[in-house]
């Protein structure tokens, strides 16, 4: 199973908004609404930030967004914060398994 | 709330074994799948294999097929994965996660190291 593909870096200035993609196929972000948004900070353990697409966990900040469209899978951080600076990967399920994007480094200009 | 401690990494030599435990509290542990999920220093995260909640259902990624083993014992509120034949490209992180089956991950342990080096 492939990885999902996403940009290694993306980056943007205090109150901007970015975009990260998250590119698979119909087997997987195609095929079924599970895929979720992870932010994770070095040295740090992954947090849960979109799932099932489009959902907010609870204490998440609105900021955080998810979309798809086709399979394409998309992550949308409004009102860019410095604490916003960390990597984020995607995941889809697929077929009793699942499948992680390789990740993309967000920088706070 | 929700704690996740994942045991049991080190340095191990190419061929051997490792076993590690993941204690967890602050939920009904019996009522929910659990996976494990590797990170390779300074790379993307990997799924590597889930269990459900009573143990019927499990699953590896074709990467661990065959030599990797995950378990897990409600009563002691743990989580296990035996790691066998281990190979350079195993070495990583390893990070326990609660999952809503393999939908989403909503909690992560602080993950355990585990080096594969002659």
């Amino acid at each position: 199973q492939s990885a999902l593909t996403q940009p290694a870096s993306v980056s943007g200035s205090p109150g901007q908004s970015i975009t990260i993609s998250c590119t698979g196929a119909a087997s997987d972000v195609g095929g079924y609404n599970y895929v979720s948004w992870y932010q994770q900070y070095p040295g740090k353990a992954p947090k849960l930030i979109i799932y099932d697409v489009t959902n907010r966990p609870s204490g998440v900040s609105n900021r955080f967004s998810g979309s798809k469209s086709g399979n394409t899978a998309s992550l949308t951080i409004s009102g860019l914060q410095a604490e916003d600076e960390a990597s984020y990967y995607c995941c889809s399920y697929t077929t009793d398994r699942v499948v992680f994007g390789g990740g993309t480094k967000l920088t706070i200009l | 709330q929700v704690q996740l401690v994942e045991s049991g990494g080190g340095l191990v030599k190419p061929g051997g074994s490792l076993r590690l435990s993941c204690a967890a509290s602050g939920f009904t542990f019996s009522d929910s799948y659990m996976s494990w999920i590797r990170q390779a220093p300074g790379k993307g995260l990997e799924w590597v294999s889930y269990i459900s909640s009573k143990s019927s259902r499990t699953n590896h990624a074709d990467s661990v097929k065959g030599r990797f083993t995950i378990s897990r014992d409600n009563a002691k509120n743990s989580l296990y994965l035996q790691m066998n034949s281990l190979n350079p490209h195993d070495t990583a992180v390893y990070y326990c996660a609660r999952g809503d089956y393999l939908y989403s991950f909503d909690s992560w342990g602080q993950g355990t190291l585990v080096t594969v080096s002659s």
